[in-house]
This record gives C-alpha cells, sequence and structure tokens, in this order.
C-alpha cells in the first residue's frame, strides 16, 4: 500500500487565491512526522512546514498551514494568498516512528500552477 | 553556514563506466540520506547513513550501487557500470538527531545523472 498518496497530479489557482494541496497518508505507527517540500523547477528541495503526530494544533508558517485531520489521516496543505512565485511541484512527506532514525517517504508530487 | 552540498551537478557518463557523486551535510548534521529522482516523478529513497555506519539500504538496487560516509570527508554514493536507467536527479540530504524533534531533511541541489 502507498504510504503517501497525492491524488491532484496538477492544480492551478488564480492569483492571491487560496489552494489546497491534499495528502493522505498510511501508517500504523502512533508516532510519526509530516512533512511538506516544495521543488520549483529549477530543482531544489524547500522545506517549508512540519506537522508531529502528538501536536495539539495545526502547523502554520507564514502563508503555509496544514490542515491536519488525524482520523481521516490527512494532512492538506493550504497556501493563502498566491503568489506567481508558488509555481512548482509540491511533495508531501511523512516519517514514520518517534526517533530519526528513518527516512522520509514521499508522494508523487502535485505540481501547482499560479495564474495571473 | 554552508547549507548541503552535493557535487557534481551534472554528471554526464557513458554506459558501462562509473558514476561517484559527493555529498556533504549541513555542519552539526550527523545524518546522510540518499533519494533519486526520475523525471516528472517524486523521490525514491536509497539509502541512509550515519558516519561510519549504513542504517537502511532498503532502497538501493543490490548490485551496482554503493554508499559511505566515511569518519573523514564526504558521503559518496557510487554506481558502477551506468546504465541508462541510471539517469536521474540523486539528492543528498542531511538532518541532525534530536531526541525528540522533527530532524527536518535539509537537501542538496542534487546532480543530475545523464547516462549516454
Amino acid at each position: 500500500a502507498q504510504k503517501i498518496t497525492q491524488t491532484q497530479p496538477g492544480m492551478f489557482v488564480q492569483e492571491k487565491e487560496a489552494v489546497t494541496l491534499d495528502c493522505t497518508y498510511d501508517t500504523s505507527d502512533p508516532s510519526y512526522g509530516l512533512f511538506w517540500y516544495k521543488q520549483p523547477s529549477s530543482g531544489e528541495m524547500i522545506f517549508l512546514i512540519y506537522q508531529g503526530s502528538y501536536d495539539q494544533q495545526n502547523a502554520t508558517e507564514g502563508r503555509y498551514s496544514l490542515n491536519f485531520q488525524k482520523a481521516r489521516k490527512s494532512a492538506n496543505l493550504v497556501i493563502s494568498a498566491s503568489q506567481l512565485g508558488d509555481s512548482a511541484m509540491y511533495f508531501c512527506a511523512m516519517r514514520e516512528g518517534p526517533t530519526g532514525r528513518r527516512a522520509l517517504t514521499f508522494g508523487s508530487g502535485t505540481r501547482l500552477q499560479v495564474q495571473p | 553556514n554552508a547549507g548541503v552540498m552535493q557535487n557534481p551537478r551534472h554528471l554526464v557518463r557513458r554506459r558501462g563506466q562509473e558514476a561517484r557523486l559527493r555529498c556533504s551535510p549541513m555542519k552539526g548534521h550527523s545524518h546522510v540520506y540518499w533519494y533519486r529522482q526520475l523525471p516528472e516523478e517524486g523521490l525514491k529513497f536509497m539509502v541512509y547513513l550515519q558516519k561510519e555506519n549504513i542504517i537502511d539500504e532498503s532502497g538501493m538496487p543490490k548490485e551496482r550501487f554503493s554508499a559511505e560516509f566515511p569518519k573523514e570527508g564526504p558521503s559518496i554514493l557510487r554506481i558502477q557500470q551506468v546504465v541508462r536507467g541510471d539517469s536521474a536527479a540523486y539528492f543528498c540530504a542531511s538532518s541532525p538527531n534530536r531526541v525528540p524533534g522533527a530532524n527536518v531533511l535539509t537537501f542538496g541541489a542534487g546532480s543530475r545523472l545523464t547516462v549516454l
């Protein structure tokens, strides 16, 4: 079974609008972490936001927020007030287990295009 | 405070040659991860190393691929007798090992291998 599922291969959003990128995950481990990364056309991987499985509140970082619904096993990324520079691939990832001894598993990504 | 340094950024090899990719982690990071990304796909985990130890190599092909992270110097991903299917971007990432902690992976810019 897929550990991380991103069902939207591509998304379009108008500049200044908000957009939600979907991510569902599958784990039986009670302790895990969820991450979102951005990959612009230049190719580098940029960390955006992190949510721990025991965190009581949804994570926020500037215009990024993570809509964490534990019972549904979803960790959607919300980008508010989209900008042209937000056009990129977005990857959801998960680390299972409480310590740093596990690697991240990545989803297949969503390509976001922000239109003027 | 330099980030994760990967070199070379671009490497061209003919079938049957060897490719060596190097990665210097961020200062203070003791864990190194290698991922492979095929065009238009997500990142696939290959191997996870600490200094002088391979922690998890479950994602690495059993033949032709090897990785090391010596006590001194960078981590090396080595691909022997390259084939066209090895053409991909190879990303290195590093993280600290704080328990508990998010242990966010910081990625290098990637090494793009082209096999002719």
